[in-house]
């Protein structure tokens, strides 16, 4: 299931199955979206990435879904694996500043 | 390719001291490196943005006398937190922009593995 903590929400899928990891995001202007990933006490990890003027893109294992009418992005990992724990963040690129800004992310593990 | 290193790996220091993390972009040139800072269970904020040859460019909150960024060249930037306290222990990660001749909004950017810094 999926639970809000104090800072970091969490979602536990069963090896196998598909998890779906949501976004919010803020900023009418931004062209650009990517999904990372970050494993404990490393570096983001580039996952996908889609352009604004896409709703949908596919890549090995996971698509990336974009609604801009509702601000809203999705990562969807198919067949979860145990590699996949880890904390999964959007960014969206603030085209006018040209920076990232990244949500506040979403911790992913994996039952057995 | 489009390798990015940080270094050191992890720090630990005494309040008071300073303390300088690297960033370089092994494989490319880097006009432009980011700095975020990282607290436990928190996501990635923007401290600042430098560009190589210029002052960098530092998001509101930030203290520019605090964190001293350089960016020398094309494959190096450098952070220095100055007389640190336990308050600015996080993890530190840059990130690296490669020059592209042409134009357009495409941000993309390679991560360091991240600097964790322990001020006791």
């Amino acid at each position: 299931g999926e639970s809000v903590g104090l800072h970091l929400p969490t979602l536990s899928v069963q090896e196998g199955d598909n998890s779906i990891i949501n976004c919010a995001y803020s900023n009418s202007a931004s062209d650009y979206f990517i999904w990372y990933k970050q494993e404990s006490g490393k570096g983001p990890q580039f996952i996908i990435d889609i352009r604004s003027n896409m709703d949908k893109r596919q890549g090995q294992r996971v698509t990336v879904l974009l609604n801009k009418t509702v601000k809203h992005l999705s990562l969807q990992i198919a067949a979860t694996q145990p590699g996949d724990s880890a904390v999964y963040f959007c960014a969206e690129n603030i085209r006018s500043a040209q920076k990232l800004v990244f949500g506040q992310g979403t911790r992913l593990t994996i039952n057995p | 390719g489009a390798v990015v290193s940080q270094h050191p790996s992890w720090v630990i220091c005494k309040s008071g001291t300073s303390v300088k993390i690297e960033c370089r972009s092994l494989d490319f040139q880097a006009t432009t490196m980011f700095w975020y800072r990282q607290f436990p269970k928190q996501s990635l904020m923007l401290m600042a943005t430098s560009n190589e040859g210029s002052k960098a460019t530092y998001e509101q909150g930030v203290e520019k006398d605090k964190f001293l960024i350089n960016h020398a060249s094309l494959t190096l930037s450098t952070l220095t937190v100055t007389s640190a306290h336990p308050e600015d222990s996080s993890f530190y990660i840059c990130s690296a922009r490669p020059f592209r001749l042409a134009g357009g909004s495409y941000n993309e950017q390679f991560f360091g593995p991240g600097t964790r810094l322990t001020v006791l």
